[in-house]
């Protein structure tokens, strides 16, 4: 079972470049996330998207961009990467926002350094 | 908006002893889910047991339990005899039960607790 995959898995950029990271999922969840994760914190969020082009901004948007075309892929953009984008980037999927009980699946994450 | 506390940033415990992580949040909604989640060095977000605010019964998942005081506003996770393989992050984290929530749907999370096994 796939579940939700991510690439890549680690990535060094320099200032100034930008990339996008990829996140597919295959259990048809509407519901899809991106996290960051820095050193010694919990995981924030960064957009959400609640469908096929629906897409929305979550707590530390800045300095990312998100599309959702398909409902199995919601890749994350970085435009002008700065030194302070250095994270480590979790997607996350639901299939539904409030379903009871129902937890987010994670992939397994992007290491990305910015020097 | 929701804040989830771990103040324990590191604790250890000895094989097959029992070890209980604490955790406390903040909220003004009455229905929510509480969740603790496993991060092993492989870096992959693993959940370990889940529990929905309107349940008294506390949740039970093989070896780990939970103590979920509702008003006390306390979500504290213990992990009975203890494996090597427990040793990660483990982090609390809290999500509304909001339908079509949008970004409340989105979880909240502790700084985490980083446990150690002894053998």
């Amino acid at each position: 079972n796939a579940g939700v995959t991510q690439t890549p898995k680690f990535r060094i950029l320099k200032i100034g470049q930008s990339m996008t990271l990829q996140c597919t999922q295959d259990m048809n969840h509407n519901y899809m996330y991106w996290y960051r994760q820095d050193p010694g914190m919990g995981l924030k969020l960064i957009y959400y998207s609640v469908g096929a082009g629906i897409t929305d901004k979550g707590e530390v948007p800045n300095g990312y961009n998100v599309s959702r075309s398909t409902t199995e892929d919601f890749p994350l953009r970085l435009e002008l990467a700065a030194p302070s984008q250095t994270s480590v980037y979790f997607c996350a999927s639901s299939y539904s926002g409030a379903l009871v009980g129902e937890p987010q699946h994670f992939g397994d994450g992007t290491r990305l350094s910015i020097l | 908006a929701q804040t989830v506390t771990q103040s324990q940033p590191e604790m250890s415990v000895q094989e097959a002893e029992t070890v209980t992580l604490s955790c406390t949040y903040d909220t003004s909604e009455s229905d929510y889910y509480l969740f603790w989640y496993k991060q092993p060095p492989s870096r992959q977000m693993i959940l370990v047991i889940r529990q929905e605010a309107y349940k008294q019964q506390n949740a039970t998942e093989n070896r780990f339990s939970v103590n979920f005081q509702k008003a006390a506003k306390s979500f504290s996770l213990k992990i009975s005899d203890s494996q090597l393989g427990d040793a990660a992050m483990y982090f609390c984290a809290y999500r509304s039960a909001k339908v079509n929530a949008g970004a409340n749907s989105k979880l909240t999370f502790g700084k985490g607790i980083t446990l150690s096994v002894r053998p």
